[in-house]
C-alpha cells in the first residue's frame, strides 16, 4: 500500500529547461510535505517543504506546488543544472497519531540533466 | 563535518551471522531515525528515539531487529541471524525534535547479505 506514489521513475530534461517532477498522495491526513535530494552514496538531503495550508512555496530555482483537491505535488527547477542530477524523493507527514513523527516516502523519481 | 555520521559505511555478512551498525546523530538533535531503502525503492521508517526513549516501531522491525541509544546520543542496530532479504541501504536520521522539522540524513550503511 504506498500511500505516496512518484509514478515517474525517470526524468531526462535539457541543461536551462525546466524539470518538473510529479508525486501523488493517497491519505487525506497528510498535512506536510517534503522534497529530498539523493546523490550515489550519500545520504537524502533536504531540499524544500509545503505545508497543506499553501500552495505554493518557492527557495530560488525551485518551487513546490501542492494541489490538496487532487492529492498532487509538483517539483519545478528552473533552470535546470547539470548538477542537479540525481534521484528526487516526495515524503509526506502528519500530526495525526497513527503517523506520529516519522516521514513517508515516495519510492523516486531519477533526475538527468543533460548538457 | 558536523553531520550525521554512519559507520560502517559497507557490511558484507553470511547469512546466519550478526551485525551492528552505529550512527552519530548531529550534536545538539534529540531525535534519531532508522530507514531503510532497497533498490528502486524510498526510504522506509523502521523505528524513532526521542532522546534514549524508543517512542515507536515499524512493523518492518521484526524480532532480529533491536536499536537502541543509550544516553540520548549515538545509536546502534543490530540485526541477528540475518536474511539475505535483510540486504538493503540502512539510513540513519537526526532532528531537532520540534514539529514540522526536515531531517538530516547520513550517508548509510549498504547492507549485503551472502
Amino acid at each position: 500500500d504506498q500511500q505516496v506514489k512518484q509514478n515517474s521513475p525517470s526524468l531526462s530534461v535539457q541543461e536551462g529547461r525546466i524539470s518538473i517532477l510529479n508525486c501523488d498522495y493517497t491519505n487525506s491526513m497528510f498535512d506536510y510535505f517534503l522534497w529530498y535530494k539523493k546523490y550515489p552514496a550519500e545520504g537524502p538531503t533536504f531540499l524544500i517543504s509545503i505545508s497543506s495550508i499553501k500552495d505554493k512555496n518557492e527557495d530560488g530555482r525551485f518551487t513546490v506546488f501542492l494541489n490538496k483537491s487532487a492529492k498532487h505535488l509538483s517539483l519545478h527547477i528552473v533552470p535546470s543544472q547539470p548538477g542537479d542530477s540525481a534521484v528526487y524523493f516526495c515524503a509526506a507527514s502528519s500530526l495525526s497519531m497513527e503517523y506520529g513523527n516519522k516521514l513517508v516516502f515516495g519510492a523516486g523519481t531519477i533526475l538527468r540533466v543533460k548538457s | 563535518d558536523t553531520g550525521v555520521s554512519q559507520d560502517p559505511r559497507h557490511k558484507i555478512t553470511k547469512r546466519g551471522q550478526n551485525v551492528t551498525f552505529r550512527c552519530d546523530p548531529i550534536s545538539e538533535h534529540n531525535r534519531l531515525y532508522w530507514y531503510r531503502q532497497t533498490l528502486g525503492q524510498g526510504p522506509e521508517f523502521l523505528t524513532y528515539f526521542q532522546n534514549e526513549a524508543q517512542l515507536e516501531k515499524s512493523r518492518l522491525l521484526s524480532d532480529r531487529f533491536s536499536a537502541e541509544r543509550p544516553k540520548g546520543s549515538f545509536s546502534t542496530l543490530e540485526i541477528q541471524r540475518t536474511e539475505q532479504g535483510d540486504s538493503a541501504m540502512y539510513l540513519c536520521a537526526s532532528s531537532l525534535g520540534v514539529t514540522r522539522e526536515k531531517l538530516f540524513f547520513g550517508s548509510g550503511t549498504q547492507l549485503s547479505v551472502l
